[in-house]
């Protein structure tokens, strides 16, 4: 049974370009979660998918925008990098509906460096 | 702005002693309150969880210790072993019905042989 998986693994892009990363959930699951890792940091929340909507938004500006596949994958966009966007992206996937007591899968996350 | 605190940052124990993680959080409309594991590399992992209707719960090694009215919560680990060295995180969940996960900063637990 796959996990969650995510892709790339690592990534290095310059300031001012666009990035986008992929997620894959757990079979089963139906919600996505995002979550920025800076170095040294616990997970800061940016933002849930749930039927290809976002549902919850964390303290992420506009760059950070996101989308949810009928089959349940979804992509994280940010656009006009900095360099303080460095940072492990990691997603989660929870089901029926991510209440509070589905439990939250992650993945492994992409390193993403800006240069 | 809902916060959890965590100490201490990092943490040295010996094979076979017991490890504590302290957390505190400033906010009482929340939910349920995950311990993640995070090994190098890889992303984090559910280890416990409890609810604040609860004051205590035990699985295998480790125990949760909840303090609702000074609004604390520790995370034990009994017995610790080398394979417990890892980066432990305490989180909140707030009311509202999904679960967007609060995480404090981080404890590196290092065992020691």
């Amino acid at each position: 049974d796959a996990g969650v998986t995510q892709s790339p693994t690592h990534l290095i892009k310059t300031r001012g370009q666009q990035v986008t990363l992929r997620c894959s959930p757990k079979s089963g699951h139906d919600t996505v979660s995002w979550y920025q890792q800076a170095l040294g940091q616990g997970p800061q929340f940016i933002f849930q998918y749930y039927e290809e909507e976002e549902r919850q938004r964390g303290n992420f500006p506009d760059r950070f925008s996101g989308h949810q596949f009928p089959n349940y994958s979804s992509e994280l966009n940010v656009n006009a990098l900095l360099l303080g966007d460095s940072a492990l992206y990691l997603c989660a996937s929870s089901s029926t509906g991510a209440r509070w007591n589905s439990p939250l899968h992650f993945g492994n996350g992409t390193r993403l460096t800006v240069t | 702005q809902q916060q959890v605190k965590q100490s201490p940052q990092s943490l040295i124990v010996q094979k076979g002693g017991i490890s504590i993680i302290n957390c505190a959080y400033e906010n009482t409309a929340f939910d349920y309150f995950p311990w993640y594991q995070q090994f190098p590399g890889k992303g984090p992992a559910l280890l416990i969880a409890i609810r604040p209707d609860v004051s205590e719960k035990k699985e295998g090694r480790f125990t949760i210790s909840f303090n609702k009215s000074a609004k604390q919560f520790s995370l034990h680990i009994m017995d610790s072993q080398p394979g417990d060295s890892a980066t432990y995180f305490c989180a909140a969940i707030p009311s509202g019905g999904y679960n967007k996960l609060i995480f404090g900063a981080g404890t590196r637990l290092a065992v020691h042989p």
